[in-house]
């Protein structure tokens, strides 16, 4: 089984430039979530796909926007960026049933640092 | 309104010693899930353990065991037998049905750390 991927692992970009984030959902999974984490915060949802919808959003702009593919896979995308969206961005994946108890599979992360 | 509260920046412990990490939260849904995840510099989120609002028991995990007291809203992680690896941030989240849709919402974590 196949763990949750993501890519590239980090990544320097100056501000106003577009960014595309990748991520691969653990095999049979159908929900992504990407979360945004700050240096010294926790991570702040941003948005969840599932079975390639956006179902769920959280405080972020409309520059933040996203993909899910058939094969569930994920992209998250950032424009025009701006010094505050460095951060650690992390993906997740899980079986959405609808449930409380689903459990959301991390991957490793892409660290974003906006010039 | 702030839904995950962990009160302690940072913790010191010692090798050996058991440490309890605080979080409390705050929800309407009667159903709900709470998490505790472990992050090391590396930045990979690590499951650690899950207790489900229904539960009758406190959940366990090896080391880890989560005192459980749904009255008070707190759901505190104890590590028990404190190894050097467990040097890491901690997080604790919560998992409601309120928005519509299922997510998980984090607190600010608590730095551990470990001393020989």
């Amino acid at each position: 089984e196949t763990g949750v991927t993501q890519s590239p692992t980090h990544l320097i970009k100056t501000r106003g430039q577009q960014v595309t984030l990748r991520c691969s959902s653990q095999s049979g999974h159908n929900t992504v979530s990407w979360y945004q984490q700050a240096l010294g915060q926790g991570p702040q949802f941003i948005f969840q796909y599932y079975r390639e919808e956006e179902n769920g959003r959280g405080n972020f702009p409309p520059r933040f926007s996203g993909l899910q593919f058939p094969n569930y896979s994920s992209e998250l995308n950032v424009n025009a960026l701006e010094l505050d969206d460095s951060a650690l961005y992390l993906c997740a994946s899980s079986l959405d049933s609808g449930r409380a108890s689903n459990e959301q599979f991390f991957g490793p992360g892409t660290r974003l640092t906006v010039l | 309104a702030q839904k995950i509260t962990q009160t302690q920046p940072g913790m010191f412990v010692q090798e050996k010693e058991a440490v309890t990490l605080d979080c409390t939260y705050d929800t309407s849904d009667p159903s709900y899930g709470l998490f505790w995840y472990k992050q090391p510099s590396s930045g990979e989120m690590i499951f650690l353990i899950y207790q489900g609002s229904y539960d009758q028991q406190n959940a366990t995990e090896g080391r880890y065991s989560l005192n459980f007291q749904k009255a008070r809203k707190s759901a505190n992680l104890v590590i028990s037998a404190s190894q050097l690896g467990d040097s890491a941030m901690y997080f604790c989240a919560m998992r409601d049905l309120s928005s519509g849709y299922s997510t998980l919402t984090f607190g600010k974590g608590t730095m551990l750390l470990v001393s020989p």
